[in-house]
């Protein structure tokens, strides 16, 4: 398999502006999360999909952060008016359903970097 | 809530020598638990996971992890460090009984194995 691949890996804005990140999954995964990661800490869970029903959301996850995955492969994380405190690592990652198959897998991540 | 603990930010071991990175856990019910390792500029890689059964589990690299449900722990070891295993660890755990999928991170242990 390919790997979960984000795009894009580096991101610069400017406060107050809308941004959107893009994960693609490995392929026969249907379960996608997104998280994430500040300096010096863990990552933290923003939301998850099962397809492209979103069936978990963090207390995190403000009205400014929105997540969609409209044909159950792709997702996409737009965060509407950054703030400074916006800039982190977004990690996103995949996992099947069934089995024993319960790890997730990381992609390389998007670093936000908000002015 | 779920927690998790890594009591130690860095651990220092020579190559050749056993290493040990510590790691307890919190949950309400039964947890899944999990190894990641990360490496600068990129995403978290799966080391290893206890689901159910043996308590010691065995993992990539190398790496074995030893379930104690009484302590809360679930220790990460290596019987002889190599010096590419310098890297940032982190433990993870999902509580079963809440049906919840997100893992809950650890703040990570940096490793540093000395030639």
């Amino acid at each position: 398999d390919t790997g979960v691949s984000q795009d894009p890996r580096h991101k610069i804005t400017k406060r107050g502006q809308n941004v959107t990140f893009r994960c693609d999954p490995i392929s026969e995964h249907n379960r996608l999360y997104w998280y994430r990661q500040t300096l010096g800490q863990g990552p933290e869970f923003l939301t998850y999909f099962q397809n492209e029903a979103q069936l978990e959301k963090s207390r995190l996850l403000s009205d400014r952060f929105s997540a969609e995955r409209p044909k159950g492969s792709f997702s996409t994380l737009e965060i509407q008016r950054t703030e400074q405190g916006d800039s982190a690592m977004y990690l996103c990652a995949s996992s099947r359903t069934g089995g024993r198959n319960y790890e997730q897998y990381f992609g390389p991540g998007t670093r936000l970097t908000v002015t | 809530a779920q927690s998790v603990a890594q009591p130690e930010d860095q651990v220092n071991v020579a190559e050749g020598n056993p290493l040990t990175v510590k790691c307890t856990y919190s949950v309400s019910g039964n947890p899944y638990l999990f190894w990641y390792v990360q490496y600068p500029n990129r995403g978290l890689q799966f080391l290893l996971k206890y689901i159910t059964g043996d308590n010691l589990v065995k993992g990539s690299y190398g790496f074995e992890a030893e379930f104690n449900k009484s302590q809360t722990s679930f220790h990460l070891k290596k019987p002889s460090a190599l010096v590419s295993d310098s890297a940032l660890y982190f433990c993870a755990v999902r509580d079963v009984d809440t049906g919840f999928q997100k893992l809950v991170f650890g703040t990570g242990t940096r490793l540093l194995v000395s030639p």
